[in-house]
């Protein structure tokens, strides 16, 4: 079974922080995702990866960057953490266009 | 603009019913649709993945459907169990993409509660 793990399952930071949430496939999949799940807005993509070192925006990237430097790994980075950025972030994985996509346990951030 | 839609939103049945949750989407140009599930806090569980070219797939109690013309998949829970209480979401991938673009596009979910 795809196993995507996240570095922690819950952060809490501070206004202005940088903060780095971590996501690691274990199955060689190219292409990985970060999404944040808000109540009544479900999920939203934020960025997504389709190799390593590249990268596209989703549909809210701002204020936030992202980092694939190895094919298993994909960093979601919060260059100044807001207030408004609290949320659950969840990573996903999948192997080409048509597979399927396997998410991470979420990181639940909350920014003070 | 693709859009996918739930109903019902929430929905509390007895044990042991056997149970269906609608999804609907407005651009029947698709490349699949996959059902997830979600406990409260927790990530998404993949249930199940159809691909455009399918009608179905079963997996032990659960079996979705597809009909790309209709715009409709359902998602079929059979005996349900207490333990199937959580959040059932459904996602299309919309047929247009190239390899350096990426849309799975959520509906807003189904809750579900299934009491002894």
């Amino acid at each position: 079974d795809v196993k995507v793990t996240q570095s922690s399952r819950y952060l809490v930071k501070r206004t202005g922080e940088k903060v780095f949430l971590e996501c690691v496939q274990d199955m060689d999949h190219e292409n990985m995702f970060w999404y944040r799940q808000d109540p009544g807005l479900g999920l939203r993509l934020i960025y997504f990866s389709y190799d390593v070192k590249m990268k596209e925006k989703g549909d809210i990237p701002e204020g936030y960057s992202v980092s694939r430097e190895k094919k298993e790994r994909f960093s979601l980075i919060l260059e100044s953490a807001s207030t408004n950025q609290t949320s659950m972030y969840l990573c996903a994985s999948r192997p080409k266009l048509a597979g399927e996509r396997n998410f991470g346990p979420g990181t639940r951030l909350t920014v003070t | 603009k693709q859009e996918v839609t739930q109903i019902p939103a929430a929905l509390s049945v007895p044990e042991g019913e056997n149970l269906v949750l609608n999804c609907s989407f407005t651009d029947s140009a698709i490349y699949n649709l996959q059902w997830f599930r979600q406990d409260p806090g927790k990530g998404l569980t993949s249930l199940l993945l159809i691909q455009s070219s399918q009608r179905e797939q079963t997996s032990g109690r659960l079996n979705a459907s597809l009909d790309k013309s209709s715009g409709r998949s359902t998602l079929y829970i059979a005996a349900s169990q207490p333990g199937d209480s959580a959040t059932y979401l459904c996602a299309v991938s919309p047929l247009k993409v190239s390899y350096n673009t990426d849309k799975l596009i959520f509906g807003t979910g189904t809750r579900l509660q299934v009491f002894p």
